[in-house]
């Protein structure tokens, strides 16, 4: 059972504006940075938000993270087809002493 | 570009031991600056992390799998390895090898293998 908390689904249709939120605690997400992941159908993970806000080269910048307390969130604007996927944010947890993925979000365009 | 690349048996018994191997080309394990990592996802579920190991042969593992776990270091062959002992149905999940670390921080995975089934099945 994950300790960090997303909805299940999202949608949107193209060019609109989608946020995911990734709820947690203090002893994750409230003392640590979030790492966020785009899963696409049967291939592994990929890097789309590291340090809560930052994006890797090439991630576009539609993709923007951002944290507040113990909660953190994923926005995608200028929805787009592509961006048809699973997304996972990750935490380290300090009580656990181990890493922490969200429940993940499914994102219907 | 840093590839990575698991190998290993797709079928596993139960109360046996899962073994996996990630080959690490056009980089090195040798690296102070990565952390290499094990995740796995169950069918139709989501990640779960397992554990990862670092050059200097520090490991940290998740303390839900923490008495089962080993990873470890083959540096002569660029490689690095998981061990799952007396596993069970539960277990059975694609199983991906990452790298952590470097420029996006200790528990930032930029680089994955593309995954590896593991079953487990009498």
């Amino acid at each position: 059972q994950s300790v960090l908390t997303q909805p299940p689904s999202a949608s949107g249709t193209p060019g609109q504006r989608v946020t995911i939120s990734c709820s947690g605690s203090s002893s994750n997400i409230g003392n640590n940075i979030v790492n966020w992941y785009q899963q696409l159908p049967r291939t592994a993970p990929k890097l789309l938000i590291y340090g809560s806000n930052q994006r890797p080269s090439g991630v576009p910048d539609r993709f923007s993270g951002s944290k507040s307390g113990s909660s953190a969130s994923l926005a995608i604007s200028g929805l787009q087809s592509e961006d048809e996927a699973d997304y996972y944010c990750a935490a380290w947890d300090d009580s656990l002493s181990g890493l922490v993925f969200g429940t993940g979000t499914k994102v219907t365009v | 570009q840093v590839q990575l690349q698991e190998s290993g048996p797709g079928l596993v018994k139960p109360s046996e031991t899962l073994s996996l191997t990630c080959t690490v080309s056009s980089g090195s394990v040798s690296s102070s600056d990565f952390y290499w990592t094990w995740i796995r996802q169950p069918p139709g579920k989501g990640l779960e992390w397992i554990g990862y190991i670092h050059y200097s042969g520090s490991t940290s593992y998740n303390p839900s799998l923490k008495s089962r776990v080993t990873v470890s270091l083959d540096t002569s062959k660029n490689q690095f390895s998981l061990k799952l002992s007396s596993v069970i149905a539960a277990d059975t999940a694609v199983y991906f090898c990452s790298r952590g670390g470097g420029w996006y921080g200790s528990d930032a995975f930029d680089i994955w293998g593309q995954g590896t089934v593991v079953t487990v099945s009498s």
